[in-house]
């Protein structure tokens, strides 16, 4: 079963921010919140990742909540090429219990961005 | 970051043949490979998780000999689909996560359409 909530589809013009949500309302302690995008017809790629600070890279920003239970990605000046399906996951993300630590994804949120 | 592979990235077939789709990581050694099948329209779906040198471990509702997963090396699996049938046409996508870390890593992806 999923353990997080999307809303399926998002629209952000070209250049502005996009804020993407998602709720992970039974996250637990030792749980991380991962974004992976899908580009159409291509495979999953890794965008940001964090356990309760809030996280930035070259690519995004990610802000969570400090309950844990929600979390918004960021994409500050997003183009077209972000054009894509975001997938909100929380996984273990541990060296030592490797058998439980598997990427499922949920429906995602498919952000289209417009000129 | 790591980079994994697949071949072919498309591939048809005739119903009832069989179909091998190979996956590498190209610069780490992968101790763990998982297989995801995506329908169109939906998201990827875990088929299995196969260790290096150990049998595969099917999610539930998946066929283990009809989706023959071989993983004899650190740089490689393979899926093959046996008999294949147009309802197994689908996009097939590897994941690898190396010995060191938790990170996994995805292949671009192989579009498998069975006629």
């Amino acid at each position: 079963d999923a353990k997080t909530t999307q809303p399926p589809s998002m629209d952000c013009a070209e250049g502005r921010a996009a804020n993407l949500p998602c709720n992970h309302s039974t996250i637990s302690g030792n749980e991380y919140v991962y974004w992976y995008r899908q580009i159409h017809s291509q495979g999953p790629q890794y965008i940001i990742h964090g356990l309760k600070n809030n996280e930035t890279n070259e690519m995004a920003s990610l802000i969570i909540t400090e309950d844990r239970k929600s979390s918004t990605l960021i994409l500050p000046h997003a183009t077209l090429r972000d054009t894509a399906v975001y997938y909100c996951i929380v996984r273990v993300a541990s060296l030592v219990e490797t058998s439980y630590d598997k990427v499922i994804f949920g429906p995602g949120t498919s952000l289209s961005v417009i000129p | 970051g790591a980079v994994v592979s697949q071949h072919p990235s498309r591939v048809i077939c005739k119903s009832g043949t069989s179909v091998k789709i190979e996956c590498r990581s190209l610069d780490f050694q992968a101790t763990t490979m998982f297989w995801y099948r995506q329908f169109p329209k939906q998201s990827l779906m875990l088929m299995a998780t196969s260790n290096e040198g150990s049998k595969a471990t099917y999610e539930q509702g998946v066929e283990k000999d009809k989706f023959l997963i071989n993983h004899a090396s650190l740089t490689l699996s393979t899926l093959t689909v046996t008999s294949a049938h147009p309802e197994d046409s689908s996009f097939y996508i590897c994941s690898a996560r190396g010995s060191v870390g938790y990170e996994q890593f995805f292949g671009p992806g192989t579009r498998l359409t069975v006629l």
